[in-house]
């Protein structure tokens, strides 16, 4: 496809459990960004990566949240030992360079037990 | 001075008429404002953008107005169609990262 995929499309887990969220960008398109939304809220930013290094990871809410980039293509974030406050939908966007929009995914939808 | 505020939260608009959304800045040194329209379900979509060296923009039924001194711009929605019942976010890009407003859920009556 020629979109943003993002797996699982869905994610039950327990408290206290590790996930990891993936995304697979457009092909070519080197800044990738990971969003959370809420219910009824906004998109509120996490990290943003250009290439494989991330100049901006203000947005993550805490040390349990990380996320990386490899070979300038796949991101992985990954939320250690969940908590309730931590479901939401997370979204993926890329763009061709900076100047370029955002193609988000359709999200992952995260619930914690 | 990062936020973005979208308003209303809420529109219920009659088949045809003008959906208007509103958004208001701070920080004067955003310098891209996109509109994103998002079905349940689905991700965001790039609607219309405008950069702040032009008053208005125009494509198809959508035109985004911007104001640079009041830090405000808007999206209108002419002739509103069924179809156009989804969520929008208004947009503004900073440095590494786009700040969005909460979202107008649009609901366009038949």
């Amino acid at each position: 496809g020629a979109g943003v995929s993002q797996s699982p499309s869905n994610k039950v887990t327990e408290k206290g459990k590790d996930v990891e969220l993936r995304c697979d960008p457009i092909s070519g398109h080197t800044a990738l960004y990971w969003y959370r939304q809420s219910l009824g809220q906004g998109l509120e930013f996490l990290i943003y990566f250009q290439g494989n290094s991330a100049p901006d990871k203000s947005g993550l809410p805490s040390d349990r949240f990380s996320a990386e980039r490899t070979g300038g293509s796949v991101s992985t974030l990954t939320i250690q030992r969940t908590q309730q406050e931590d479901s939401a939908v997370y979204l993926c966007a890329s763009s061709s360079d900076y100047n370029s929009p955002l193609h988000f995914g359709n999200g992952t939808r995260l619930t914690v037990t | 001075q990062q936020q973005v505020k979208q308003s209303p939260q809420s529109l219920i608009v009659q088949k045809g008429g003008i959906s208007i959304i509103n958004c208001a800045y701070e920080n004067t040194a955003f310098d891209y404002f996109p509109w994103y329209q998002q079905f349940p379900g689905k991700g965001p979509a790039l609607l219309i953008a405008i950069r702040p060296d032009v008053s208005e923009k125009k494509e198809g039924r959508f035109t985004i107005s911007f104001n640079k001194s009041a830090k405000q711009f808007s999206l209108h929605i002419m002739d509103s169609q069924p179809g156009d019942s989804a969520t929008y976010f208004c947009a503004a890009r900073g440095t590494y990262k786009y700040i969005f407003g909460t979202g107008t859920r649009l609901k366009v009556l038949a």
